[in-house]
């Protein structure tokens, strides 16, 4: 499979609690961004990467999210004190990095706070 | 800035008939792309279409056709002979392809096919 892989694909966590989820964009694919859905929306842009450098955040995203894309492959999303509020479908796309091009999705991972 | 509006938030049809999809955009910017992208139940957004905005040629692709209108602002989404697999959300999403190339997608059109 060659596609943008996620995981986990579902997470429960209680709130206060730190989650972490990973990743993996399409290999040739130099950029990675992260979105964040909420039923009956369409998905918020987050961040993203080119290669390894984190270009640009939303205001979407509090100091208690975080995300990293060490070596310029996977990318990994963290959010510290999770609340109810930030239950939601994360998801990862990715693209060749040329302007306005496709991106490509992942199929996401579900984060429900208790 | 840019927006996306996808005014049709449910739309029902039978199976065979045709439906379209509409979808209106904003920006100030002369160089943009529009895409769709398809939603099933199982979650992952498919890419259907990337048009830019010097190209407003309609396209179809077997029963999917798009219509792009720069003067009326609109990139409307045609499926023709819908089929039940064609159950899904419908995002349509604006990219101002800026340095950082973020998507504004619009709050989806949800299509129920029924047989």
């Amino acid at each position: 499979d060659t596609g943008v892989s996620q995981d986990p694909r579902h997470k429960i966590t209680k709130r206060g609690q730190n989650v972490t989820f990973r990743c993996d964009p399409i290999s040739e694919h130099n950029r990675l961004y992260w979105y964040r859905q909420t039923l009956g929306q369409g998905p918020e842009f987050l961040t993203y990467f080119q290669n390894e450098a984190q270009l640009e955040k939303s205001r979407l995203l509090s100091d208690r999210f975080s995300a990293e894309r060490p070596k310029g492959s996977f990318s990994t999303l963290e959010i510290q004190r999770t609340e109810q509020g930030d239950s939601a479908m994360y998801l990862c796309a990715s693209s060749l990095g040329g302007r306005g091009d496709t991106q490509y999705f992942g199929p996401g991972t579900r984060l429900t706070v208790l | 800035a840019q927006k996306v509006t996808q005014a049709q938030t449910e739309i029902s049809v039978v199976e065979k008939e045709d439906v379209t999809l509409d979808c209106v955009y904003e920006t100030r910017d002369t160089t943009y792309y529009l895409f769709w992208y398809k939603q099933p139940p199982s979650g992952e957004l498919v890419f259907l279409i990337r048009r830019n905005s010097f190209d407003e040629q309609n396209e179809i692709s077997g029963r999917y056709s798009w219509n792009f209108q720069k003067s009326t602002s609109s990139f409307n989404f045609t499926i023709t002979a819908s089929q039940v697999v064609d159950s899904a959300v419908y995002f349509c999403a604006l990219s101002e392809g800026g340095a950082n190339n973020d998507m504004r997608f619009g709050a989806g059109t949800r299509l129920t096919v029924k047989p």
